[in-house]
């Protein structure tokens, strides 16, 4: 059974980078492609963007500017990088794996989330 | 980017009830598309794929149809541990998005 595992910091100062890591158990990084997805409070949500274990990535445009996914495949990790955060970034993050199957592609798995909170 | 726009918003049935929801797309997405059920607190749980293949370990009450720019999906027999909020998803192309959510309650 996969398993993903979120860490990081919960309370963040404006300007800020905020630095994520999504832990993989029970199954291999190095296919499929992992997504990190957030919820701001109240609302729904939202893709930020993926990485393929190739380290091939794809961000959202309106996020694309401030924001880096990576993957390690030795440590069987990937992470999030948010620069310049402001209280509009306060949200769950949830990282998630993607299946990619006959050109469907769908969250299979995903983390408990963490809460970012973005205050001064 | 495509819009994703569920209805209704909230809905409040009985256990036993037969419920229907419905996501439209803002241009045709084909079948790429998606549901996912989240409860307070849990991780969302994918429930459909492909607008109408069910995920491994969901109960067949659940189901899902359409194509093109309109789907739905229907609970034969609501379960107490159906009440959660749906979102839909499309997979059609990036960025992906996700409809704003229907609330399922308890009437």
């Amino acid at each position: 059974q996969v398993q993903l595992q979120e860490s990081g910091p919960g309370l963040m100062k404006p300007s800020e980078t905020l630095s994520l890591t999504c832990t993989v158990s029970g199954g291999s990084i190095s296919s499929n492609y992992w997504n990190w997805i957030r919820q701001p409070p109240g609302k729904g949500l939202e893709w930020i963007g993926y990485v393929y274990y190739s380290a091939n990535s794809n961000y959202k445009p309106s996020l694309e500017s401030r924001v880096t996914i990576s993957v390690d495949t030795s440590k069987n990790q990937f992470s999030l990088t948010l620069g310049s955060v402001t209280a509009a970034d306060t949200a769950v993050y949830y990282c998630a794996r993607a299946r990619y199957n006959s050109g469907h592609y769908y969250f299979d798995y995903w983390g408990q989330g963490t809460q970012v909170t973005v205050s001064s | 980017d495509i819009q994703m726009t569920q209805s209704p918003s909230s809905l409040s049935a009985s256990v036993g009830d037969r419920v229907t929801i419905t996501c439209r797309a803002s241009q045709s997405i084909s079948t790429y598309f998606n549901w996912y059920q989240e409860k307070p607190g849990k991780a969302p749980k994918l429930l459909i794929y492909a607008a109408s293949s069910l995920q491994s370990g969901v109960p067949s009450r659940f189901s899902g149809s359409g194509s093109g720019t309109d789907f739905t999906l229907t609970i034969s027999s609501l379960q107490p541990e159906d009440f959660a909020t749906y979102y839909c998803q499309q997979s059609y192309s990036t960025p992906y998005t996700f409809g704003q959510g229907t609330k399922l309650e308890i009437k």
